[in-house]
């Protein structure tokens, strides 16, 4: 599975876009982009995941370069509650055994 | 609809006990995993199961076992603990194990080996 660069940390003002990065230059084909958050002391959250389009949901939008080897999930006004640290994660499509998290962006939100 | 469950939510453990952590679901998921989390290294799997009766090793298996006696549960159990196993430990399932499928997280069990 390719593995992914994302900067450590982010600061986004209360209300405004929130706009993370996440660098996946070894993604192969048939591997998805999959965004999780979570907040401090609970499990994971799943937010969005995507092959090759972009992808919108009721918690964000999720844009994928047209070479795959970079995406940014889109909080469209974010708010306090979404402090939290968020993975990007590449995961073929057969390999269940294989679900990186790596270490995230911790994402500050603030007033 | 509870989805996942974890029991202990915390544990303080002496090195050497034996000790299983508990992980129940209720949305009929076919496929179960068990990670741990480090700080710095994010979540790490350690064993997964397809489906009832099959199971698997993740990355970081060695001093682990795991069942699936059956669909809905999935303990973790630690034969002998040592330090090194000291972390917060999150069961996860999804309907089926490929990719563009969700994974849903219980709260996580917080284990502390002396």
């Amino acid at each position: 599975d390719a593995k992914t660069t994302q900067p450590t940390s982010m600061d986004c003002a209360e209300g405004r876009a929130a706009n993370l990065p996440c660098n996946h230059s070894t993604i192969s084909g048939n591997e998805y982009v999959y965004w999780y958050r979570q907040i401090h002391s609970q499990g994971p959250q799943y937010i969005i995941h995507g092959l090759k389009n972009n992808e919108t949901n009721e918690m964000a939008s999720l844009i994928i370069t047209e070479d795959r080897k970079s995406s940014t999930l889109i909080l469209p006004h974010a708010t306090l509650r979404d402090t939290a640290v968020y993975y990007c994660i590449v995961r073929g499509l057969y390999n269940f055994n294989k679900f990186y998290f790596g270490s995230g962006t911790k994402l500050n939100v603030k007033p | 609809i509870a989805g996942i469950t974890q029991a202990p939510t915390s544990q303080i453990l002496a090195a050497g006990r034996r000790m299983t952590l508990r992980c129940t679901q209720d949305m009929r998921h076919n496929a179960m995993y068990w990670y741990r989390q480090d700080l710095g290294l994010g979540l790490r799997l350690i064993h997964y199961s397809n489906t009832a009766g099959t199971t698997g090793k993740g990355e970081v298996p060695d001093g682990y076992s795991v069942s699936r006696a059956n669909t809905d549960d999935f303990p973790l159990t630690l034969a002998s603990a040592v330090p090194s196993q000291t972390s917060v430990y999150f069961c996860a399932s999804s309907d089926r194990p490929t990719s563009g499928i969700e994974q849903f997280f219980g709260p996580g069990t917080r284990l502390t080996v002396l």
